[in-house]
């Protein structure tokens, strides 16, 4: 069975610090990861996707991911915070054959001023 | 085409009534999902279609649950006998099945709140 793990709840950072938000996944096969972030009471918003290629995969507002396959991993990062990127986040892994997405229990970042 | 709309974004009901959702996805995707996301968690799968075709069926869908796509456009998720149990927000997603390199995206979800 495929799934992602979110070790973290929250993560506490000050802006203009860099962050990471920590995910790790397990898959037969080859991962199809995602992140997305969720605002309060809002949907969720596509931030960038690991299909093949670079395992450094840029994304929206300045996110990028870097998947590592010997550690299982599929952090995500971004040089520098916002206070308005505070926000739940969630890692996914994607189902190859219904392409159902499968979510961590998400982390909320908090960026203080 | 602004993305995936979903209908009503809030419900309150009484426990033992019936309740029906709408989601529209975004016109050219054949794919359309519906999760359920509890407090403090991720989105839960619960089914999906391609076109009309409803391809698979969570466990957390109960019988009181059922969802239809009807000409493979706007889906509809009906809960039976609401119980407090379905207070959650319900999403819909859609997507374009075309290869690997495709993303589902999201509407904005409907809360329900079951008293």
């Amino acid at each position: 069975a495929q799934s992602v793990a979110q070790p973290e709840d929250q993560v506490n950072v000050a802006e203009g610090n860099p962050l990471t938000v920590k995910c790790t996944y397990s898959v037969s096969g080859n991962p199809f990861l995602f992140w997305y972030v969720q605002y309060p009471n809002r949907g969720l918003q596509f931030l960038l996707k690991y299909i093949t290629g670079d395992n450094l995969v840029k994304g929206s507002y300045g996110f990028e991911a870097e998947f590592n396959k010997s550690q299982t991993s599929f952090h995500l990062k971004k040089p520098s915070a916002l206070v308005s990127d505070s926000a739940l986040y969630f890692c996914a892994v994607r189902d190859i054959n219904t392409d159902k997405l499968i979510f961590g229990t998400g982390t909320r970042l908090q960026v203080f001023p | 085409d602004t993305g995936v709309s979903q209908d009503p974004r809030h419900k309150i009901t009484k426990r033992g009534q019936n309740v029906t959702f709408r989601c529209d996805p975004i016109s050219e995707h054949n794919r359309l999902y519906w999760y359920r996301q509890t407090l403090g968690q991720g989105p839960e799968f619960l089914t999906y279609f391609q076109n009309e075709a409803q391809l698979e069926k969570s466990r957390l869908l109960s019988d009181r649950f059922s969802a239809e796509r009807p000409k493979g456009s706007f889906s509809t998720l009906e809960i039976q006998r609401t119980e407090q149990g379905d207070s959650a927000m319900y999403l819909c997603a859609s997507s374009f099945r075309a290869g690997m390199n495709t993303e589902a995206f999201f509407g904005q979800g409907t809360r329900l709140t079951v008293v």
